[in-house]
């Protein structure tokens, strides 16, 4: 069956990186689109981005554009999300998914915080 | 950007209620929006999609109509473990992949 394992999630301070994982199994991982999605403390789900099945086409939310970049090795059946100048608000659950929302991992906590 | 807006933000109904949960779109967007459940410290579960279709597995208390810019979400009636948050999600006019706010089904 299909499996999405988020790693690399963790306890950052401001202005700092982290880089998160998604490997997946149980299904053809190049031939899907796959989206990251977050969730704040307390508050709603926020759809982060998404990388195209042969990571050709990338998008991201206003609120992470030239910050975070998204990625993918599909040699590795991996998905990334490459968090840069963290803040305050960055802090969160963040999901990994496939391109129809139909499959998601458990999500990896990001904490952003001095 | 296209936003979802669903009513009522939470609810609360008893185990055997019908209840019902709608979105509205800002701008048209046809049939493209799904329906999800998330309990507590899990991730979003997909109940429907394409507005009316049933995701394999899903109880078929679950039901989804609408088009173009009003939709809802129906459960037929209340389970126990029904009780969560539900959202509604476009992917007509993409990116972004817009999420309602939620709706929390509470116990009475």
């Amino acid at each position: 069956q299909v499996q999405l394992v988020e790693s690399g999630g963790g306890v950052v301070q401001p202005g700092g990186s982290l880089r998160l994982s998604c490997a997946a199994s149980g299904f053809t991982f190049h031939n899907y689109g796959m989206h990251w999605v977050r969730q704040a403390p307390g508050k709603g789900l926020e759809w982060v981005a998404f990388v195209r099945y042969n990571g050709s086409h990338k998008y991201y939310a206003d609120s992470v554009k030239g910050q975070f970049i998204i990625s993918r090795d599909n040699s590795k059946n991996t998905l990334y999300l490459q968090m840069n100048s963290l803040r305050a608000e960055d802090t969160a659950v963040y999901y990994c998914a496939n391109d129809r929302l139909g499959d998601w991992g458990h999500g990896t906590q990001v904490t952003v915080s001095s | 950007d296209l936003q979802l807006t669903q009513s009522p933000s939470s609810l609360s109904a008893s185990v055997g209620d019908r209840v019902t949960i709608t979105c509205r779109a800002s701008q048209s967007i046809s049939s493209y929006l799904n329906w999800f459940q998330q309990k507590p410290g899990k991730a979003p579960k997909l109940l429907i999609y394409a507005a009316s279709s049933l995701q394999s597995g899903v109880p078929s208390r679950f039901s989804g109509s609408g088009s173009g810019t009003d939709f809802t979400l129906t459960i037929s009636s209340l389970q126990p473990e029904d009780f969560a948050t539900y959202y509604c999600q476009q992917s007509y006019i993409t990116p972004p992949w817009t999420f309602g706010q939620g709706t929390k089904v509470e116990i009475k």
